[in-house]
């Protein structure tokens, strides 16, 4: 079992310009979610969604943001016109609906520094 | 009402024990989890605990739950420099399927 993973681990970005993240989440984990960490705060909770369908989506979530599971299993996060305020980790989740205490698990995220 | 409050920081001799708490706020959460975070990487899933016990143990871990006064401690026990981290813990809100995490703690131990 390969965990969840996320790539880039880490991108530089000049302000204005779009990136994309990937997440591939543990293989038959059907709900994959995205948070965002700033320094010295807890992740905050993004979007998430159920196979392939996006159930829920913070307020956070601007316009400039969009996130896709096509085909309900890897995952992407994209950001348009990036702002400096978007300097942030990018913390991919992943569960199995049907598991006992509903556990969510991790990748190790990837780093946004827009510059 | 989703916050979660954490204390900020501890510091711990090596082989003692470490004591880090939590308050959260809604009483209706079914689960409430313990994630550890090392520098510069995601976070680990460390234990977790169903709302209608009052302690699990987990090898060095003991979780602790109070549902009255909505407080979730975990102790660590034979504190070792590897369990220098920030510790989050955090709840699903009844009605939401997502995790509402506190600012963590962060735990530093002294060899």
């Amino acid at each position: 079992d390969t965990g969840v993973s996320q790539d880039p681990r880490h991108k530089i970005t000049k302000r204005g310009q779009n990136v994309t993240f990937r997440c591939d989440p543990i293989s038959e984990h059907n709900r994959l979610y995205w948070y965002r960490q700033t320094l010295g705060q807890g992740p905050e909770f993004l979007t998430y969604f159920q196979n392939e369908a996006q159930l829920e989506k913070s307020r956070l979530l601007s316009d400039r943001f969009s996130a896709e599971r096509p085909k309900g299993s890897f995952s992407t996060l994209e950001i348009q016109r990036t702002e400096q305020g978007d300097s942030a980790m990018y913390l991919c989740a992943s569960s199995l609906s049907r598991s006992s205490g509903n556990t969510i698990y991790f990748g190790e995220g990837s780093w946004l520094t827009v510059v | 009402g989703e916050d979660v409050e954490q204390s900020l920081f501890l510091s711990v001799r090596e082989g003692d024990s470490s004591v880090i708490n939590c308050t959260y706020t809604d009483s209706s959460s079914t689960y409430l989890y313990w994630y550890k975070q090392e520098p510069g990487a995601g976070l680990q899933l460390l234990t977790y605990i169903f709302s209608n016990m009052d302690m699990k143990q987990d090898q060095r871990l003991t979780v602790l739950l109070n549902k009255k006064d909505k407080h979730l401690s975990l102790r660590i026990a034979d504190t070792q420099t590897g369990d220098s981290a920030i510790y989050f813990c955090a709840e699903i809100p009844y009605g939401n399927n997502r995790l509402a995490f506190g600012k963590g703690n962060q735990v530093v131990v002294i060899p």
